[in-house]
């Protein structure tokens, strides 16, 4: 399997631009997670998936981010408008249920 | 929630020494892994141990989830060790993912 798949790697944005971020798990695996991870908070989950259904997004910061996910094989995590402070790296993450979960290689998102 | 407590914060080794990193958590758990971070950024898993123990090459871990604690064992450890070490749980209950702050390690050549 090609593991986790996630795009752009690098996204550099002005404020204000809406910004989306894609994410393809690991064929089978039924769970998917959004991380975020920034010097001053570590990593941070933001949402998570059951079977496509988003399950808890308590982690969400604010109303400018939305995430979804149309298919088993595919997601999105969306910011707009796009503001300085979301700069970060940003993780996706899969799992086969309760088991370990295998994370892609992020996207670095730059808001200038 | 849960907290997840890592120790030490920052660790500097010669290459050939051996290491222990520590986990706490304050609350019980459905699931703990730990995740090495290299110099690129990518976390890559290295167990997946909510009890037990387990051993992959020169690394092993422990759980005790009666006690609330994970310790990951990294022997003669080489420059290509550093990086950062996570541990990450998982709510009872749940699937809410909480990580530690991770342990900064860097091993001298």
């Amino acid at each position: 399997d090609a593991g986790v798949i996630q795009s752009p790697r690098h996204e550099v944005t002005e404020m204000g631009q809406e910004v989306t971020l894609r994410c393809k798990p690991i064929s089978g695996h039924d769970y998917l997670f959004w991380y975020r991870q920034t010097m001053m908070r570590g990593l941070e989950l933001l949402i998570y998936f059951n079977n496509n259904v988003p399950i808890d997004d308590s982690g969400m910061p604010e109303d400018r981010f939305s995430a979804k996910m149309p298919n088993a094989s595919f997601s999105t995590l969306k910011i707009q408008p796009s503001e300085p402070r979301d700069s970060a790296v940003y993780f996706c993450a899969s799992s086969l249920s309760l088991y370990e979960q295998y994370f892609g290689p992020g996207t670095r998102l730059t808001v200038t | 929630g849960i907290q997840v407590e890592q120790s030490p914060p920052d660790l500097i080794l010669q290459e050939g020494a051996n290491s222990t990193l520590r986990c706490n958590f304050s609350d019980s758990v459905n699931n703990l892994q730990w995740f090495h971070q290299n110099p690129w950024g990518q976390l890559i898993n290295l167990f997946y141990i909510p009890s037990g123990t387990k051993q992959n090459g020169r690394l092993s871990a422990t759980t005790v989830a009666t006690e609330r604690y994970s310790l990951l064992y990294i022997s003669s450890s080489q420059t290509t060790d550093s990086g950062v070490y996570f541990c990450a749980v998982q709510e009872t209950g749940g699937f809410k993912t909480i990580f530690g702050a991770g342990t900064r390690l860097f091993v001298k050549a």
